[in-house]
């Protein structure tokens, strides 16, 4: 089946940095990626629609400014998380949906990255 | 986004059959019903999906209910690797959006 990678798995940062997560689709292409984000023992919830060259589509609630997505090529997306604080630290998962035919689609999802904000 | 219903969790033995029950009353009639699954610390994967007829795979079936406002997932043999919290999602394929789940705990 069809796999996506995020990068890095874990990182831990201070309080007002950046930090910037990968989702790549390792042997198929994605117009069209998302990202969700967990907090623990928490459902997923869906922040953003990423679209290959044009702009990210934001849930509601979710600050645009403060989460940027960059679909840069078929293959890749990047979330990054401006100014973190420790309320963002949360579990990044991202995915990307491979065509079934038709209407349908199997979303692959990544292993997830595990922000810590110190 | 239709509304669903799912028992919050769920216990069974290793070997034995497992049925995750799910409310949907609200889906469209073109909504595909999605089951996907996660494991502890890692991003959901697909189990099995369908849209009017029961549907079979490798890893599981859906029974649908002929109105379509209610489906199960059926783990014939449960495992220890089958642990997981699963998600019911009625929608469209290319953008879903997960519910509370129901947690499955597998005895040995």
């Amino acid at each position: 089946g069809a796999v996506v990678s995020q990068h890095p798995s874990w990182v831990i940062c201070k309080s007002g940095t950046s930090v910037k997560i990968e989702c790549r689709s390792l042997d198929f292409q994605a117009t069209t990626m998302f990202w969700y984000r967990q907090f623990p023992k928490q459902s997923l919830m869906l922040m953003a629609t990423s679209n290959e060259g044009s702009k990210a589509t934001y849930e509601q609630g979710v600050e645009k400014d403060k989460f940027l997505i960059n679909h840069a090529s078929l293959t890749l997306s990047t979330l990054t998380v401006t100014s973190a604080h420790p309320e963002d630290s949360s579990f990044y998962i991202c995915s990307a949906p491979s065509g079934g035919g038709g209407r349908w689609y199997t979303q692959y999802f990544g292993p997830g990255t595990r922000l810590t904000v110190l | 986004d239709a509304k669903t219903t799912q028992p919050n969790s769920m216990e069974s033995n290793e070997e034995e059959p497992v049925h995750l029950p799910c409310n949907h009353s609200t889906i469209s009639g073109t909504d595909y019903i999605h089951w996907y699954r996660q494991l502890p610390s890692q991003g959901p994967e697909y189990v099995i999906h369908g849209l009017t007829s029961n549907v079979n795979n490798r890893m599981a079936s859906l029974a649908i209910a002929e109105d379509r406002k209610s489906s199960t997932l059926i783990l014939h043999r449960a495992t220890l690797r089958d642990a997981a919290v699963y998600y019911c999602i009625p929608g469209v394929s290319e953008k879903l959006v997960f519910g509370k789940g129901t947690k499955l705990t597998v005895n040995p």
